[in-house]
């Protein structure tokens, strides 16, 4: 069975710092991977997506990934970080028609 | 609609009550999902439709939980003799089809607390 596990719960950058998100899969087959991003008293939108097109992917808002198979790892980058970005974060893997997602991080951006 | 509606976007009961939670999914969106969230422990499956049928039910936590989707369109997520512990965010998504790489579009869900 596929799954995803997202390493720290709480992530706190300075504002203009880079932003470091991991995640790591457990799958099988070859997976479809996703980023979810969850903003304060808001429904969950997609980041982006990897569906082995391209192994650098890249999302809204200046958000990219990049599926690493050998380290099994789907981490989301953002050079400079912006206070807009403080959310939930969360990876997710496609198990046949059911999405499984990752227990989320939280990220600060401080001024 | 637009996006994906869920109704109330908040509920307090009291422990023993059933609570019924609704979502009307984006038209045209053939596939349903439940999720619950509680803090600290990210989603959880519940279940999933495929137009009106349910072929995972596997997420429901206990036979107090059930679902139903009607005409394709809206579904009831109803939460029989309610405990402390349910309470948590219940979020329903749809995506235009079951595809392995189809998204999910989210609704705001509804925050339950069962005192």
């Amino acid at each position: 069975a596929q799954s995803v596990t997202q390493l720290g719960s709480h992530v706190s950058v300075s504002e203009g710092a880079l932003v470091l998100l991991r995640c790591n899969y457990s799958s099988s087959v070859p997976p479809y991977l996703f980023w979810y991003v969850q903003y304060p008293n808001q429904g969950l939108q997609l980041l982006l997506k990897y569906t082995s097109a391209a192994t650098l992917v890249k999302g809204i808002n200046g958000f990219e990934a990049e599926f690493k198979k050998s380290e099994t790892s789907f981490h989301l980058t953002k050079p400079s970080a912006h206070m807009s970005d403080a959310a939930e974060y969360f990876c997710a893997v496609n198990q046949g028609f059911k999405t499984i997602f990752g227990a989320g991080t939280r990220l600060f951006v401080k001024a | 609609g637009a996006g994906v509606s869920q109704s109330p976007s908040n509920k307090v009961t009291e422990k023993g009550k059933d609570v019924e939670l609704r979502c009307d999914p984006i038209s045209g969106h053939t596939a349903l999902y439940w999720y619950r969230q509680s803090l600290g422990q990210g989603l959880e499956f519940l279940i999933y439709f495929q137009g009106n049928s349910a072929p995972d039910k596997s997420g429901l936590p206990s036979d107090r939980f059930s679902a139903e989707r009607t005409g394709g369109s809206v579904s009831t997520l109803t939460i029989q003799r309610t405990q402390q512990e349910d309470s948590a965010v219940y979020l329903c998504a749809s995506s235009l089809s079951q595809g392995a790489d189809e998204k999910l579009f989210f609704g705001s869900g509804t925050q339950l607390s069962v005192l």
